[in-house]
């Protein structure tokens, strides 16, 4: 398995309270992915990055921000979560954008 | 971005092939066709991909038509390990992964 955790795995957090989720991976590769996973949605990309402070918005980026001040590390923040942002978040790497992308093990949030 | 179609579920016996179909009759000529499965809870797992040609690797087989309007991924000895959703993706270089619904696989003892 590609080198990618995943932080917290599991949170269980109120709504109107910010939240973080940490990805890093050990693989030097250059672009990273944050997805959710929804029952009935399949997984849908909410924001990525093609390098250190370069960023860009995906399908569902509405509530949420990202930053990557390093290569290893693409945080994912929920300013003020709501409950329609209780999901399963994957994190994903590619060597670059054109390939195949490996993704983490996931965080399963729920927003009471 | 190509939109597949997969059916929503399927058995296999365990030891048995198992041949998972993937309709992408709308593919352009630069879009690959790719190949993921999640086992329940876990991240997505990269099978195989492919552009024209079959690919085979230690986990899948791939074939493609010639047209590339289907694909079909073959586990050849499928295990009770192998049970997961598959997802078969038309991916262009440039673009984001697109997810649907996956085949739903069973695989019985």
């Amino acid at each position: 398995d590609a080198g990618i955790t995943q932080s917290p795995r599991h949170k269980v957090t109120e709504t109107g309270t910010p939240v973080t989720l940490r990805c890093h991976q050990t693989e030097n590769h250059r672009y990273m992915y944050w997805y959710r996973q929804d029952p009935g949605h399949g997984l849908r990309l909410i924001h990525y990055s093609y390098g250190v402070k370069d960023t860009d918005k995906g399908e569902v980026s509405d509530g949420y921000s990202v930053s990557r001040s390093k290569t290893e590390d693409f945080l994912l923040t929920l300013e003020s979560a709501t409950s329609s942002q209780t999901s399963v978040y994957f994190c994903a790497i590619s060597e670059q954008g054109a390939e195949t992308q490996y993704f983490g093990p996931g965080t399963r949030l729920l927003v009471l | 971005d190509a939109k597949t179609t997969q059916p929503p579920s399927m058995d296999c016996a365990e030891g048995r092939a198992a041949n998972l179909p993937c309709n992408h009759s709308t593919i352009s000529g630069n879009e690959y066709v790719y190949w993921y499965r999640q086992i329940h809870s876990q991240g997505p797992q990269y099978i195989i991909h492919g552009l024209k040609n079959n690919e085979t690797n230690e986990m899948a087989s791939l074939i493609i038509t010639e047209d590339r309007k289907s694909s079909t991924l073959i586990l050849p000895h499928a295990t009770l390990r192998d049970t997961a959703v598959y997802y078969c993706i038309a991916y262009n270089y440039g673009q984001n992964f697109v997810f649907g619904p996956g085949t739903r696989l069973s695989v019985l003892p």
